[in-house]
């Protein structure tokens, strides 16, 4: 009954080789997010959609994008990794916040990046 | 900005003992607050969650009360199982879901 999958759960890429995360979502849910969680602290949000609405966070840097082709699914590209960007990235969802004014966060398992 | 606080781990306990975990927070106006646990090499869960004051959140045998005079949701659980061994964020989002917060999470180890 997984409802927010993300693919693959450890990936291992090369300083400066391009990486795609993918995260795919049973629930029908307007929103989805990206975030990245480094070891021992708080997830930190890098942007979300709103249904095809894509919101940066200001401080996300230019090697993060993200691509949302549909409901269901949305991709994490970094495009050029550095040895800071190992970390754990999180996948979620929530149904639309500002219709609801209630914003529950649903996670996947996470996909924790290596960078070597 | 809205903001979170937790107190520091990491918290180690004996299994059966009493445990709280501290929030407090920042915001404007009426947030909602939750309390989300992630378990070792997992993502995060909701755990509970109270959208206005006085609201009691439970699962799972935690608790934590909206209290709006402090500004705190305080996690508790009057017995501890080495299964709760995670680490445990306190989070806040305002009425529009267009600020979700997260605090720095706390470490709790739970011991046999």
């Amino acid at each position: 009954d997984a409802m927010v999958i993300q693919n693959p759960r450890y990936q291992v890429t090369q300083f400066g080789k391009p990486v795609t995360l993918s995260c795919s979502q049973t629930l029908n849910h307007n929103v989805m997010y990206w975030y990245q969680q480094k070891s021992s602290q708080a997830p930190k949000l890098l942007f979300h959609y709103y249904d095809k609405d894509f919101n940066n966070e200001a401080d996300t840097p230019d090697n993060f994008q993200s691509r949302r082709p549909n409901t269901s699914f949305c991709f994490l590209d970094i495009r050029s990794p550095g040895l800071g960007d190992a970390a754990m990235y999180l996948c979620a969802t929530s149904t639309n916040p500002r219709q609801t004014g209630l914003d529950i966060q649903y996670f996947g398992a996470g996909t924790r990046l290596s960078v070597l | 900005g809205n903001s979170v606080t937790q107190m520091e781990g990491p918290v180690t306990l004996s299994e059966e003992a009493f445990l709280t975990i501290n929030c407090t927070y920042t915001a404007t106006g009426y947030p909602s607050l939750f309390w989300y646990v992630q378990y070792p090499g997992e993502g995060l869960q909701l755990l509970l969650k109270a959208t206005k004051a006085d609201d009691k959140g439970s699962n799972k045998g935690f608790e934590a009360t909206y209290r709006k005079e402090t500004t705190s949701f305080h996690l508790e659980k009057g017995s501890v199982q080495v299964s709760d061994s995670a680490v445990y964020f306190c989070a806040l989002s305002d009425n529009y879901g267009q600020n979700f917060v997260f605090g720095p999470g706390t470490r709790l180890s739970v011991l046999p």
